[in-house]
């Protein structure tokens, strides 16, 4: 079964410091992988997606996401965290146009 | 270049009634999608219209309906309202032809509060 699997419910990091957010898949055919941050009260804001090629992908806000295929997963990491980064983000697998499938969801908090 | 937008942005009905919501997708998207996210957990996929046929079905029962008009915008019904319906209606465009490579696009989304 299709299935994304973000095993860290809740996340805290002081401004300033790396992060690294957790991403496992299962998906039969080659994924096609995303990850989304949501604002309180907001949509879905795309920040980087990885269709083929090379596995390290950088996205906006400084972001960025490595495709690990031996180990289904495919982590989001910043260097070094701001504090309009906290929010939750949300990783999704899908086939193209058709529907993708989320992840419960990471909410980050950021100490000042 | 206007977004994916939503309308309306919150409401509230009670336990039996039925509700419709719309969406009109970016410039340039064909392809509209719906999904309800509950709170606290990840969106979840309702059905996805393009060239006003429904094209794929979520596991969502058949009060949940929908349309897409000829300008690609789309509705959401959702018919004899339960209380956990209450959630953030995502509606989400795309370009929905050849290409799988196609990103969905997110609207900010409706919520929807059934007393």
């Amino acid at each position: 079964a299709q299935s994304v699997t973000q095993p860290d419910i809740h996340i805290t990091v002081s401004e300033g410091a790396s992060l690294e957010l957790r991403c496992n898949y299962s998906y039969g055919a080659t994924p096609y992988l995303f990850w989304y941050v949501q604002s309180p009260g907001q949509g879905l804001q795309l920040l980087l997606k990885y269709f083929s090629g090379d596995t390290l992908v950088q996205g906006i806000k400084g972001f960025e996401a490595e495709f690990k295929r031996s180990q289904s997963s495919f982590n989001l990491r910043k260097p070094s965290v701001h504090w309009s980064d906290a929010a939750e983000y949300f990783c999704a697998v899908g086939g193209g146009t058709y529907k993708y499938i989320f992840g419960t969801g990471t909410r980050l908090k950021v100490l000042a | 270049d206007a977004g994916v937008t939503q309308s309306p942005t919150h409401l509230i009905k009670t336990r039996g009634q039925q509700v419709t919501l719309r969406c009109s997708p970016k410039s340039g998207h064909d392809t509209v999608s719906w999904y309800q996210q509950a709170l606290g957990q990840g969106p979840q996929f309702i059905f996805q219209y393009y060239e006003e046929e429904e094209r794929q079905r979520g596991n969502f029962p058949d009060r949940f309906s929908g349309h897409q008009f000829p300008n690609y915008s789309s509705e959401l019904n959702v018919n004899a309202l339960l209380l956990g319906d209450s959630a953030l209606y995502l509606c989400a465009s795309s370009f929905g032809r050849v290409l799988a490579q196609e990103t969905q696009y997110f609207g900010p989304g409706t919520r929807l509060l059934v007393l």
